[in-house]
């Protein structure tokens, strides 16, 4: 059964600081892996999405990684801006799929 | 902790039939559940938002008279796929929010999912 762990499960930095959110999951059989963003009360927002064969994903000021082998992926947040704060999701796709519990981030100005 | 389910885990169907997938909160009451679906190779995508005992709010693209929700209890909402076509297969996900907008314990927990294929 596929396990996700998201690491911090809270997260509080000052605007301009670079940061990282880890996701890590047990079974690496996987289609793929998407980090997401949920603002209160919301439904998810995608963020980045990476195929199985995929080392990695970059969408503006977002930089995702992911090594299947060790089960791990990273999401990178550059110089980090108060409309960051949300909690981040990463789900992992097999034959069903998982979610970690988030990490909710706080970005103070 | 919270856990939800959905019903069916997968279905295949003829074209032009229509196909009902259950979310149910089993030990929670949701009084906000969201759908998605991810079309193959795709980021997984909100389709609408439902709200027990009114109308959905269904995302921009998302035909709200195709993709029918209905919520009618606090521990169950629906999504039909009305005459479901080849290009409506799709993985369907739901969630159900635990907790009151933007408190600390506004959570989604989120079901399994169902893989709908339409031949």
């Amino acid at each position: 059964k596929q396990e996700v762990t998201q690491i911090p499960a809270a997260l509080s930095v000052p605007e301009g600081e670079n940061l990282v959110l880890n996701c890590s999951f047990t079974d690496s059989a996987i289609y793929n892996l998407q980090w997401f963003r949920q603002d209160p009360g919301k439904g998810l927002t995608s963020l980045l999405l990476i195929q199985s064969s995929q080392r990695e994903q970059t969408s503006g000021r977002l930089n995702a990684s992911l090594d299947k082998s060790s089960g791990r992926s990273t999401l990178y947040i550059a110089a980090s801006q108060p409309g960051d704060s949300a909690t981040y999701l990463c789900a992992v796709r097999g034959n069903d799929m998982r979610f970690g519990a988030g990490t909710r981030l706080t970005v103070k100005p | 902790g919270a856990v939800v389910s959905q019903h069916p885990s997968w279905v295949i169907c003829k074209s032009g039939t229509s196909v009902k997938i259950e979310c149910r909160s089993l030990d929670f009451q949701a009084t906000t559940m969201f759908w998605y679906r991810q079309f193959p190779k795709q980021s997984l995508m909100l389709m609408a938002t439902s709200n027990e005992g009114s109308k959905a709010t269904y995302e921009q693209g998302v035909e709200k008279d195709k993709f029918l929700i209905n919520h009618a209890s606090l521990t169950l909402s629906t999504l039909t796929v009305t005459s479901a076509h080849p290009e409506d297969s799709s993985f369907y996900i739901c969630s159900a929010r635990l907790g009151y907008s933007g408190g600390a314990t506004d959570t989604q927990y989120f079901g399994p999912g169902t893989r709908l294929t339409v031949l």
